[in-house]
């Protein structure tokens, strides 16, 4: 248990579905990240948010969407996704302005775009 | 941009320590070498990091080169759940983006 609570844990969805990926920590951190990780792939950063801020946004496609309503949660909205968007999408949160911070990962969901 | 070179795998025996080795030759003086693993199918876990001194906690121990051009993890007994991919990152201070790279895929083998 990492303090980080992904759901759902798996996801199976349409190209024209709409879903929404969901991350909690209670770790009482400040700062939150989307990775992807596709399969044989290193980790990807997506985006950041660091006090509800996004202060990161690696060239994502329009197709999802981050929101980030207060410093505990995190979501990932997902619109027309396509198949090699299948993947692993994995959160993350860290308390920022330490000098040496440590990301705490959740489990992930395992995201399948049919 | 790989900031560090690891081997693509390493098989080590149940019982052994198991010592993983990272380059960074290109390492700056602010940059912190951090460690994470991560079991199939899970997030990555933090291990350890360290500046330039050796680092020891509950999970591992970090040995830094003097010239802080290279690094080994050291698990000091490994057990079969410590197979995992085993990633090497450096990460200057103060920066929040922390970028894996294929890491090092460690089998334990009883």
């Amino acid at each position: 248990e990492t303090g980080v609570t992904q759901t759902p844990r798996h996801l199976v969805m349409g190209m024209t579905n709409k879903k929404s990926l969901k991350c909690e920590q209670h770790l009482g951190h400040n700062a939150m990240y989307w990775y992807k990780q596709s399969a044989k792939k290193p980790l990807e950063l997506m985006f950041v948010y660091n006090f509800k801020e996004q202060t990161e946004n690696n060239s994502v496609p329009s197709r999802f969407s981050p929101e980030c309503p207060n410093s505990s949660h995190l979501f990932l909205h997902l619109h027309t996704l396509q198949p090699e968007d299948s993947a692993l999408y994995l959160c993350a949160s860290s308390q920022e302005g330490q000098g040496a911070e440590k990301l705490f990962f959740g489990s992930g969901t395992q995201l399948s775009v049919l | 941009d790989a900031k560090t070179t690891q081997p693509p795998s390493m098989d080590c025996a149940e019982g052994r320590a198991a010592n993983l080795p990272c380059n960074h030759s290109t390492i700056s003086g602010n940059e912190y070498v951090y460690w994470y693993r991560q079991i199939h199918s899970q997030g990555p876990q933090y291990i350890i990091h360290g500046l330039k001194n050796n680092e020891t906690n509950e999970m591992a121990s970090l040995i830094i080169t003097e010239d802080r051009k290279s690094s080994t993890l050291i698990l000091p007994h490994a057990t079969l759940r410590d197979t995992a991919v085993y990633y090497c990152i450096v990460r200057v201070i103060n920066d929040y983006k922390l970028s894996f790279g294929a890491g090092t895929t460690v089998t334990v083998r009883a």
